[in-house]
C-alpha cells in the first residue's frame, strides 16, 4: 500500500554513465515533482509535472530529463553523470485541486564515483 | 519570492523536556505552511500544515505549531521530547516560484534527543 515509491533506493555508478530513477504514486494525484537534496540536507525542486505536462523546470542541466508516461509515473533520466550529481533524489506528488501539501517518496541515494 | 528561515541548524534537548524549533517566512501574503520530518535515511513525512484556518495547528506525534502573522513565524513545539523524535525537521512554505503551489524549503533543523 505504498503511496509514493521510488526505484532504486541506492544507485552507485561511474562518471559519464546514464542512469534512470523511477517514481510511481498510487494516490490518484495529478501533479508530481522531483527534488534534489544535497549533502547539507537542502531540498531544491527540479521539475514538476501536472497531468503529464511539464510545468516547472528549475535551473537544472539539460542532462536531466524527466519523463511522465502517465499521471501516476514520473521518471528521471540523467545523462553523462558527474560527481556533483551525487545526492538524494526525492519524488513527490500532490492533488492540484486540494491543498498544497506534497507526499514524498523514500528517496534514491545516487553516488557517482 | 518566498523564503523560509529556520533559525537553528541544530537543536539538542533532553528526553522529556520541551522542544522548540523556530521558523520564519517572508511573504507579502499568508502562505500555506508545513512542517515535515525526515528520519535518517528516510523520506519526508508531513507533520502538520497551516492553511489559513486555526492559527494553532496540531500534528502527529504530539507536535504543534502556531502561525503568527505579526511575527511571520511558524514555530514547531512539543511538550516532551521522545528519543524517536530525533530527526531533521523542515519548515516549508508555498509561494516560492512559478505558481503559488510551489514549495520553498527551509534549510532544516537537526533535532537531537539526549537520553
Amino acid at each position: 500500500d505504498t503511496a509514493v515509491s521510488q526505484t532504486p533506493k541506492y544507485l552507485v555508478t561511474q562518471m559519464g554513465n546514464d542512469k534512470s530513477i523511477k517514481c510511481e504514486q498510487n494516490l490518484g494525484h495529478d501533479t508530481m515533482y522531483w527534488y534534489k537534496q544535497d549533502s547539507k540536507k537542502f531540498l531544491k525542486i527540479m521539475f514538476s509535472y501536472n497531468n503529464k505536462e511539464l510545468i516547472i523546470n528549475e535551473t537544472v542541466p539539460n542532462r536531466f530529463s524527466p519523463k511522465s508516461p502517465d499521471k501516476a509515473h514520473l521518471n528521471l533520466h540523467i545523462n553523462s553523470l558527474e560527481l556533483g550529481d551525487s545526492a538524494v533524489y526525492f519524488c513527490a506528488s500532490r492533488l492540484a485541486a486540494s491543498s498544497y501539501e506534497q507526499y514524498f517518496g523514500p528517496g534514491t541515494r545516487l553516488t557517482v564515483t | 519570492a518566498q523564503s523560509v528561515t529556520q533559525l537553528d541548524s541544530h537543536v539538542s534537548v533532553s528526553e522529556g523536556t520541551p522542544v522548540l524549533l523556530r521558523c520564519n517566512y517572508s511573504s507579502s501574503y499568508s502562505p500555506s505552511l508545513f512542517w515535515y520530518v525526515q528520519h535518517p535515511n528516510k523520506g519526508l513525512q508531513l507533520l502538520l500544515k497551516y492553511t489559513s484556518a486555526a492559527t494553532l495547528v496540531k500534528g502527529i506525534n504530539g507536535f504543534e505549531a502556531e502561525f503568527k502573522k505579526s511575527e511571520t513565524s511558524f514555530h514547531l513545539t512539543k511538550p516532551s521530547a521522545h528519543m524517536s523524535d530525533a530527526a531533521e525537521y523542515f519548515c516549508v512554505a508555498t509561494g516560492g516560484g512559478a505558481g503559488s503551489y510551489q514549495l520553498t524549503f527551509g534549510k532544516g533543523t537537526k533535532l537531537s534527543v539526549i537520553p
